[in-house]
């Protein structure tokens, strides 16, 4: 089946600074991942649609220069959190052709 | 766009017993509607799905209903075990997006 790789599963940043987060399709080629964010103990929330060689989609009230979504292969997809802030901190998960990364932790401080 | 809701959000039941989870969305384009399974900090996990042309789907003890018409779809599992303890989402996409609308989540108990 489908394999997802997500890098890094924690990270911790500084207020302020930006933080990438890498999404890849092991086997396969998704011309389209999603990025979604969980916070504790809620469902996940569609963040945005990231497509292969043109600019993301985001769902309503998702800052565009806040996520910053590149999509640059077929295999690859980056979400950045610039100038993170402690609000910020939560699961973020990518997917691609129904299966899900391994998440990341980000917690900001 | 899309809006499903998911009810119960916490469900115990005895080893052994059904568990019943319901979701309802809006969207009537909505056409694929997966269920994950989720374990604590872990990725979801693909359990089973339906699409609009089915109306019911069982893989083993899990099985899916869905009714088209009323916009609604039910997981089932029978026989509970205490592995089957996580929290349980439902969500619904249109195929050709992909993108899922995911429900609040059931967080199932299975008391042995």
């Amino acid at each position: 089946g489908a394999v997802v790789s997500q890098h890094p599963s924690r990270v911790i940043c500084k207020s302020g600074t930006s933080v990438k987060i890498e999404c890849r399709s092991l086997d396969f080629q998704a011309t389209t991942m999603f990025w979604y964010r969980q916070f504790p103990k809620k469902s996940l929330m569609l963040m945005a649609t990231s497509n292969e060689g043109s600019k993301a989609t985001y769902e309503q009230g998702v800052e565009k220069d806040k996520f910053l979504i590149n999509h640059a292969s077929l295999t690859l997809s980056t979400l950045t959190v610039t100038s993170a802030h402690p609000e910020d901190s939560s699961f973020y998960i990518c997917s691609a052709d129904y299966t899900f990364g391994s998440g990341t932790r980000l917690t900001v401080v | 766009g899309e809006n499903v809701e998911q009810h119960p959000s916490t469900l115990s039941v005895q080893e052994g017993d059904s568990a019943v989870i319901k979701c309802t969305y809006s969207d009537s384009a909505s056409n694929y509607f997966p269920w994950y399974k989720q374990e604590l900090g872990k990725r979801p996990q693909l359990i089973i799905d339906i699409r609009s042309n089915v109306g019911e789907k069982k893989d083993q003890r899990i099985a899916v209903t869905l009714n088209k018409t009323a916009k609604h779809f039910s997981l089932h599992i029978t026989e509970t075990q205490p592995e089957d303890s996580a929290v349980y989402f439902c969500a619904a996409s249109k195929v050709a997006g992909n993108q899922f609308y995911f429900g609040t989540g059931t967080s199932l108990t299975v008391i042995p």
